[in-house]
């Protein structure tokens, strides 16, 4: 089983939808859960941290965080063509170590 | 302020060869990470320092592969003798002291081929 799993997709959703990303983890220890998003050739780039459950919103983005469920996911409501990009889930156990998973591939439809 | 820096961004070797990744951190962080992504796989973790210490390298690969940082700045990441299967893009990561390895920084990637 990986340690953070992610639907590789591609996920592909009409512009003004609401894109839903998934992603479940099997430390039950971990302590800080993030988002990134990478576009094609670039760094990863952070958009989301979560590290309590319920949810948590900034701007287009929600990150929903259950831990007895360990799942976390990412909304974007109003998708735009530029959201289109892989989106990495990553998970922190509480030391310095980062786990990512293999990233979800978005594509928003004009 | 500057990001995390990397250098070379392309690198192209034979497999054999020797080739040493550069990494400037965003100025006052004091961990500092290795990651690699093989081609179709996920970004998988290397190592970790804080300031010059190592405080977790149980992703290193193998003994070919030696990450410094003297003096806490920048991080050198060599790789000797380079093999096939060594192609992948680098990334280097910064935090600062405070935030437990929260909220890291990623530089643009050092593309490594080995051929």
């Amino acid at each position: 089983q990986k340690e953070v799993e992610q639907n590789s997709g591609p996920l592909s959703v009409p512009e003004g939808a609401i894109a839903s990303l998934n992603c479940t983890y099997s430390d039950r220890g971990s302590q800080s859960f993030f988002w990134y998003r990478q576009y094609s050739g670039k760094s990863p780039e952070l958009i989301m941290s979560i590290y309590s459950n319920g949810d948590k919103e900034d701007g287009r983005f929600t990150a929903q965080l259950n831990k007895a469920s360990q799942y976390v996911s990412l909304l974007i409501r109003d998708s735009q063509p530029s959201d289109s990009a892989t989106y990495l889930c990553a998970v922190n156990t509480g030391g310095f170590k980062t786990i990512f998973g293999a990233g979800t591939r978005l594509f928003v439809k004009a | 302020e500057a990001g995390v820096t990397q250098f070379p961004s392309h690198s192209v070797i034979e497999k054999g060869q020797t080739v040493t990744l550069r990494c400037d951190p965003i100025s006052g962080h004091d961990n500092l990470y290795w990651y690699r992504r093989v081609m179709g796989k996920e970004i998988k973790f290397l190592l970790h320092f804080v300031k010059e210490s190592k405080q977790d390298e149980s992703g290193m690969p193998n003994n070919r592969f030696l990450a410094e940082r003297t003096g806490g700045t920048y991080s050198t990441l060599k790789v000797q003798p380079a093999e096939l299967e060594d192609s992948g893009v680098y990334f280097c990561a910064s935090s600062p002291g405070t935030s437990g390895g929260r909220e890291q920084f990623f530089g643009p990637g050092t593309r490594l081929t080995v051929l």
